[in-house]
């Protein structure tokens, strides 16, 4: 079982909707991001956090550290969120501040 | 601010060659970062660097796999020689200090033939 682990793997969407991913986590952690990766490649860094809710325009990100839990909100969903979003842990007890990486959840919204 | 530079961005080899990328952190970055991502999965790290010392390694195949940030600035991964498995995009971040946000490149991606 993966440390960190992701839902739904694939998500199609129509432009508007609001859009929830989910992300689960079996470790104990001192920081949690949000990452998004578009084709070709490229990783943005959406949030970082440790702990509550952050928001960055249409983007929402909320942490429950208890439940070692995290989602991922997308408001007034567009065509240019589709995109790959990956869930990335780090690790209590990593001196390195290693991630743990998430196999990411596709996005896809339709016009 | 200019961002994270790596290159070549593609790269076609045949297995049993060898092959380096290069990476250009971001100005001042101490930390810097290379992970394999493979097509559908989630990033792994290879080797994360604290100016020109080697803080993490423990993921890197280091049979086949090399990496310096010898000035501590500029880094190269080298592969030699390449497998079949090796095929995948090849991610190089920074961030000022370990721990804090890490501010990723646009990848090379490479396929072993």
């Amino acid at each position: 079982k993966n440390e960190v682990e992701q839902s739904p793997q694939n998500l199609t969407a129509q432009e508007g909707e609001f859009i929830t991913i989910n992300c689960s986590y079996s470790v104990g952690i001192s920081a949690l991001h949000w990452l998004q990766q578009h084709p070709g490649g490229g990783i943005v860094s959406l949030f970082m956090l440790s702990s509550g809710k952050k928001k960055h325009g249409r983007l929402i990100a909320t942490i429950n550290i208890q439940e070692k839990h995290s989602s991922l909100h997308i408001t007034a969903s567009h065509p240019r969120d589709s995109a790959v979003y990956i869930c990335a842990v780090r690790r209590e007890e990593t001196s390195g501040s290693r991630l743990t990486f998430g196999e990411g959840t596709q996005l896809t919204v339709n016009p | 601010e200019a961002g994270v530079a790596q290159s070549p961005r593609y790269k076609i080899i045949e297995k049993r060659q060898s092959v380096a990328f290069w990476c250009n952190p971001i100005s001042g970055h101490a930390t810097l970062y290379w992970y394999q991502q493979i097509l559908g999965q989630g990033p792994k790290l290879l080797i994360q660097f604290q100016n020109n010392g080697v803080v993490d390694d423990s993921q890197l195949p280091k049979d086949r796999f090399s990496a310096e940030r010898l000035k501590g600035v500029d880094s190269t991964l080298k592969i030699q020689p390449a497998k079949l498995e090796d095929s995948a995009v090849y991610l190089c971040a920074s961030s000022l200090v370990p721990g804090s946000e890490q501010y990723f490149g646009p990848g090379t991606r490479l396929t072993v033939t």
